[in-house]
């Protein structure tokens, strides 16, 4: 059975530093393009970043590039999303999802998020 | 980048009514379409991939259509299981969904 399950959300304050991880399972991890997703609180999806399978192509939405930084080891099934310079307006739910194939671009697996809130 | 619009943003409807969902890209995405359904407190799950491919294991009351720019999710008969918020996602160029429906009971 395919499980993601992701940790490190917590309440930081604006210009703070956060590392989300995300711990992979039943699947082979190291042949699959990752990706993290953000849901702000009652609002919409938002794709964020996207890691190819051996960690040499990452991808980033314009609103997070140059603060955000997504990383792979696929020796520990992880995937990992450093996140500086934290902004109010980063306060979201933040999924890890898994590509459908080597690189297909859209999600059949995600796991159920783990919540970071930038607030003073 | 691409922009993706839905329509209508709230949908309320009945057991066993036809719903369409409109999704439209800001430039031609040939078909790489998805459609995801989310429930309160809950992941997104795939329903629809190139546009009008069906997931395994999801009900063939849901289809999808379309191409270039104008896409169609359409349940055929509502389902109590079907009240949730559909987003569409284009994957043509990385990766943007668009801001969701809310399938609502009338």
């Amino acid at each position: 059975e395919v499980q993601l399950v992701e940790s490190g959300g917590v309440v930081v304050q604006p210009g703070g530093s956060l590392r989300l991880s995300c711990a992979a399972s039943g699947f082979t991890f190291d042949d699959y393009t990752m990706h993290w997703v953000r849901q702000a609180p009652g609002k919409g999806l938002e794709w964020v970043s996207l890691i190819s399978w051996d960690g040499g192509s990452t991808y980033y939405a314009d609103s997070v590039k140059g603060r955000f930084t997504i990383s792979r080891d696929n020796s520990k099934n992880s995937l990992y999303l450093q996140m500086n310079s934290l902004r109010t307006e980063d306060t979201a739910l933040y999924y890890c999802a898994k590509d459908v194939a080597y690189h297909s671009g859209y999600f059949d697996y995600w796991g159920q998020g783990t919540l970071v809130t930038v607030s003073s | 980048d691409i922009q993706m619009t839905q329509s209508p943003s709230t949908l309320s409807a009945s057991v066993g009514d036809r719903v369409t969902i409109t999704c439209r890209a800001s430039q031609s995405i040939s078909s790489w379409l998805a459609w995801y359904q989310q429930k309160p407190g809950k992941a997104p799950k795939l329903l629809i991939y190139k546009a009008s491919s069906l997931e395994s294991g999801v009900p063939s009351r849901f289809s999808g259509s379309g191409s270039g720019t104008e896409f169609t999710l359409t349940i055929s008969s509502l389902q109590p299981d079907d009240f949730a918020t559909y987003y569409c996602q284009q994957y043509n160029s990385y990766s943007t969904f668009g801001p969701g429906t809310k399938v609502d009971i009338k």
